[in-house]
């Protein structure tokens, strides 16, 4: 059974960091090109960020380029997103999602809750 | 970036009736290698989306035969031939074809 748990989400105040991590299990990790996709509060999808199934090549979204880093471990099937800098907009559930190409999502997980507050 | 207008924002459908929901986009989604990257994500009350429809009109694996997917270059429709209690949510079209990926705002399927 295909599974993608997320992990980190936490409260943090304006212009704190915090990781998340995106395990994936009963796939080929390594053959699946991965992103993050939020949903703030009430409100429709937003895409985040994308990495292919070997991290070589990455995307995104303008209102996060700068401050959000992608980044996988294959041996580890384990999906990152390093975000630093964070603002209130930011608050969010971040959803981690598979596919078989960079542009594709197929399965989502069940998301983490990020909040930017003070 | 390109941007994807849904309608209606909200969808009253009687059981057992048919419903469907429009997708435009600001600019053709035809890609160069001639694929078309557009999907339809249904999400439920309280869940995370679930992938109904890839590439315009592909239905995934599980699925009902009473969801499918049409349209072509700016123009996309989803159609649910009977409404089904289960089928109450909110649906979102996305395309793949253009960097940024974009949804549409959804729309909220539910019961009258």
């Amino acid at each position: 059974e295909v599974q993608l748990v997320e992990s980190g989400g936490d409260l943090v105040q304006p212009g704190g960091s915090l990781r998340l991590s995106c395990e994936g299990s009963g796939f080929t990790f390594s053959s699946y090109a991965m992103t993050w996709v939020r949903q703030a509060p009430g409100t429709g999808l937003e895409w985040v960020s994308s990495t292919s199934d070997s991290g070589g090549t990455t995307y995104y979204a303008d209102s996060v380029k700068g401050r959000f880093t992608v980044s996988r471990d294959n041996s580890k099937n384990t999906l990152y997103l390093q975000m630093n800098s964070l603002r209130v907009e930011d608050t969010a559930l971040y959803y981690c999602a598979k596919g078989k190409w960079l542009r594709d999502i197929d399965y989502w997980g069940q998301g983490t809750l990020v909040t930017v507050s003070s | 970036d390109v941007v994807m207008t849904q309608s209606p924002l909200s969808l009253p459908v009687t059981l057992g009736q048919p419903a469907s929901i429009s997708c435009r986009s600001s600019q053709s989604l035809v890609h160069s290698d001639g694929n078309t990257y557009l999907n339809w994500f249904q999400q439920r009350p309280g869940q995370s989306p679930r992938r109904l429809i890839y590439k315009v009109s592909n239905r995934d694996s599980g699925v009902p035969d009473r969801f499918s997917g049409s349209g072509s270059g700016t123009d996309f429709t989803l159609r649910i031939s009977r409404v089904e209690a289960e089928d109450v949510g909110v649906y979102y079209c996305m395309q793949g074809t253009h960097w940024p990926l974009t949804f549409g705002g959804g729309t909220k399927v539910e019961i009258k």
